[in-house]
């Protein structure tokens, strides 16, 4: 089955800077989910938005999409070292009732 | 808050043996999956269940089983385990659309020797 796929696969900030991460995918969807996993432990979902919305926020997290280029980006400002895990995407795209995950994207912020 | 626990958070077993990972919902969600996460592959699904009795196969079903009984119980089953399931298992639930937020619970790490 497809998946989406993060970009970068790994990323290395200090604390205070912003954190952009990417997703892409190859056919249409109905809706772009983001999670976070810490280390060894499963994931927790973030955000969720559908493929009629260019914009959502949640605290200090804000997600895009763009349907025309098939991407979508997380930007998480002024980041912590609380923030240090990996974040995955999950489409269904391709007419999947089951969503899909990417690789994931390991983020590391530096205290 | 949903809640979805997993009997253990690290296994060692044995080639050959037979291991059964359980997984319960709190949130009476219709929905329950298993995937396996291995590094560079990301998340593969294995089974998931739309409601009790019910199972359709994932992407990487062979060498597993699952039973779904009851509606918050959902299990993953290693006929013979081999050293190539040694993996980090993830089970989550979700709502009746398959789309919607799946939670997770805190995963089994499953060693085989």
């Amino acid at each position: 089955s497809q998946q989406g796929e993060e970009d970068p696969q790994a990323l290395s900030i200090q604390e205070g800077e912003n954190a952009t991460m990417n997703c892409s995918y190859k056919t249409s969807i109905n809706n772009l989910q983001w999670y976070r996993q810490n280390s060894g432990r499963g994931l927790v979902h973030l955000i969720l938005i559908r493929s009629n919305e260019r914009e959502k926020h949640s605290g200090r997290l804000r997600v895009t999409l763009d349907t025309s280029k098939k991407s979508s980006s997380l930007l998480i400002t002024a980041s912590r070292a609380a923030d240090t895990a990996s974040y995955f995407c999950a489409t269904d795209e391709g007419g999947s009732y089951i969503p899909t995950f990417g690789r994931g994207t390991s983020l590391i912020v530096h205290p | 808050d949903v809640k979805v626990t997993q009997s253990s958070r690290y296994l060692v077993k044995r080639t050959g043996e037979k291991v059964f990972l359980e997984c319960v919902q709190d949130m009476d969600h219709e929905n329950m999956f298993w995937y396996r996460q291995d590094p560079g592959l990301g998340l593969r699904l294995i089974y998931f269940s739309y409601d009790v009795k019910m199972k359709e196969k994932g992407d990487i079903p062979e060498g597993y089983s699952v039973s779904r009984e009851k509606k918050e119980r959902f299990s993953l089953i290693l006929e013979s385990a081999s050293t190539n399931q040694t993996s980090m298992y993830l089970c989550a639930s979700s709502l009746p659309g398959l789309t919607d937020t799946q939670y997770f619970g805190p995963g089994t790490r499953l060693t085989v020797l």
